[in-house]
């Protein structure tokens, strides 16, 4: 089976410029969480979906961020204007069926 | 609010000897907790979990942990180490009122890098 796919895998880009992450669940997972990584902050969950429905978006930065789940197999995570402490590496997750959570190889992030 | 306490950032451990990764948890339940292991450049694969039961639980790649409801705490073996376990192992609790602790989010520990002397 395929796992949870992300792309891009790299993004370089200038602050300012807007962002766009992208996430495919495994197929028949209900659940999809957004989870940033960095040095100092560790893994913080930004926002989690069940049922394409967003549950709990308390861990969004701030208004630049913004998630959407249009249908059951996508997800993106936008971030506009980005800025260079937005710098770090994204994951993605599913679950379903009461198991756990399935994480995607990450989007590398970095803001010039 | 829940948190993960990891209290070693590095251990470096010579192949062949025994492994023991702490973990500590504040939950106001029995939580869902979690190891997950992350290689370089990748994403975070689950080694074992706890939901109940058994307070022993067996993962892959030949780690176990123990549920210690008392000290709060899940922490992670291994008997002999292996030169390719060198990776970061993050412990992780989740909400005991979800259905499996995969139906909301988790919270993480911020990571043991675990080194490999030869």
């Amino acid at each position: 089976d395929a796992g949870v796919i992300q792309s891009p895998r790299h993004e370089v880009t200038e602050m300012g410029q807007e962002v766009t992450l992208r996430c495919k669940p495994i197929s028949g997972h209900n659940s999809l969480f957004w989870y940033r990584q960095t040095m100092m902050r560790g893994l913080e969950l930004l926002i989690y979906f069940n049922n394409n429905v967003p549950i709990d978006d308390s861990g969004m930065p701030e208004d630049r961020f913004s998630a959407k789940m249009p249908n059951a197999s996508f997800s993106t995570l936008k971030i506009q204007p980005s800025e260079p402490r937005d710098s770090a590496v994204y994951f993605c997750a599913s679950s379903g069926g009461g198991q756990p959570q399935h994480f995607g190889d990450g989007t590398r992030l970095s803001i010039l | 609010a829940q948190s993960v306490t990891q209290p070693d950032i590095h251990i470096t451990v010579s192949e062949g000897a025994s492994l023991e990764l702490r973990c500590n948890y504040s939950y106001g339940a029995t939580p869902y907790l979690f190891w997950y292991v992350q290689s370089p450049g990748q994403g975070l694969q689950l080694l074992l979990k706890y939901f109940s039961g058994d307070t022993l639980v067996q993962g892959i790649k030949g780690f176990e942990a123990e549920f210690k409801r008392s000290q709060s705490s899940f922490n992670l073996r291994k008997p002999s180490v292996h030169w390719s376990d060198a990776a970061e192992y993050f412990c992780a609790v989740g909400d005991s009122g979800s259905s499996g602790g995969g139906a909301d989010g988790l919270t993480f520990g911020k990571g043991t890098h675990l080194i490999i002397q030869p």
